[in-house]
């Protein structure tokens, strides 16, 4: 039974629109949310994350929205470039002193020029 | 500098073999993590090491998994008599210090293939 959903497998997007991923989680315990961004035979970067008590983080064009009520959290990315073409895996943390992460299956996003 | 390591990128076993994962993460990194990725799925944690602190073995998926991290460095997951549905991806990662809030940096990960 997955904790963390990314029900969208891909996304394809035209460059300079905005990107918006989504990620769906059951666990009304986990506290912290992460994503990373996954080129193809590399290992996953860190890209920004929000913890429980926040509803928005920003940084740069890449923003992450926290919907607790919902169990929604979602990265959008404006303005959308073709370099942001990549997996992106939706993270989350059970606490702030826990170790593992629980991933999503990733969403495939196509930025075209 | 050079971040976290991994070693074979590639490796193909036959049913029953065991085989051997190497990581090598980032200098000074206390934490150290492995992850699997199969075909279609997300990262699956396997196991953490902090410090010298017992490690978090609760996601490994059977008792052919192990590892180990020597001097606090280095470390090697270890299967035996690998199966089918262990072919994935091996990913490790690093981080500075312990708990999964801080950003941990991936290894390029060892694709195994069990045949």
């Amino acid at each position: 039974d997955q904790q963390v959903k990314q029900n969208s497998p891909s996304l394809s997007v035209q460059e300079g629109r905005i990107s918006i991923l989504n990620c769906d989680y059951t666990n009304s315990m986990f506290d912290y949310f992460l994503w990373y961004k996954k080129y193809p035979a590399e290992g996953p970067t860190f890209l920004i994350s929000i913890s429980s008590i926040k509803d928005k983080n920003e940084d740069g064009r890449f923003t992450v929205f926290l919907n607790k009520s919902a169990k929604h959290l979602s990265l959008h990315i404006v303005p959308s470039q073709p370099g942001d073409s990549a997996v992106y895996f939706c993270a989350a943390s059970l606490n702030q002193a826990g170790t593992a992460l629980i991933f999503g299956k990733g969403t495939t996003l196509s930025v075209s020029s | 500098g050079a971040g976290v390591s991994q070693s074979p990128s590639n490796k193909v076993t036959e049913k029953g073999k065991d085989v051997e994962l190497r990581c090598d993460p980032i200098s000074g990194h206390t934490a150290l993590y492995w992850y699997r990725q199969s075909l279609g799925q997300g990262l699956e944690f396997l196991i953490y090491f902090q410090g010298n602190s017992a490690p978090d073995k609760s996601g490994l998926p059977s008792d052919r998994f192990s590892a180990e991290r020597t001097g606090g460095s280095v470390s090697t997951l270890t299967i035996q008599r690998t199966q089918q549905e262990d072919s994935a991806v091996y990913l490790c990662a690093s981080s500075s210090t312990g708990g999964a809030i801080y950003e941990q940096y991936f290894g390029p990960g060892t694709r195994l293939t069990v045949t």
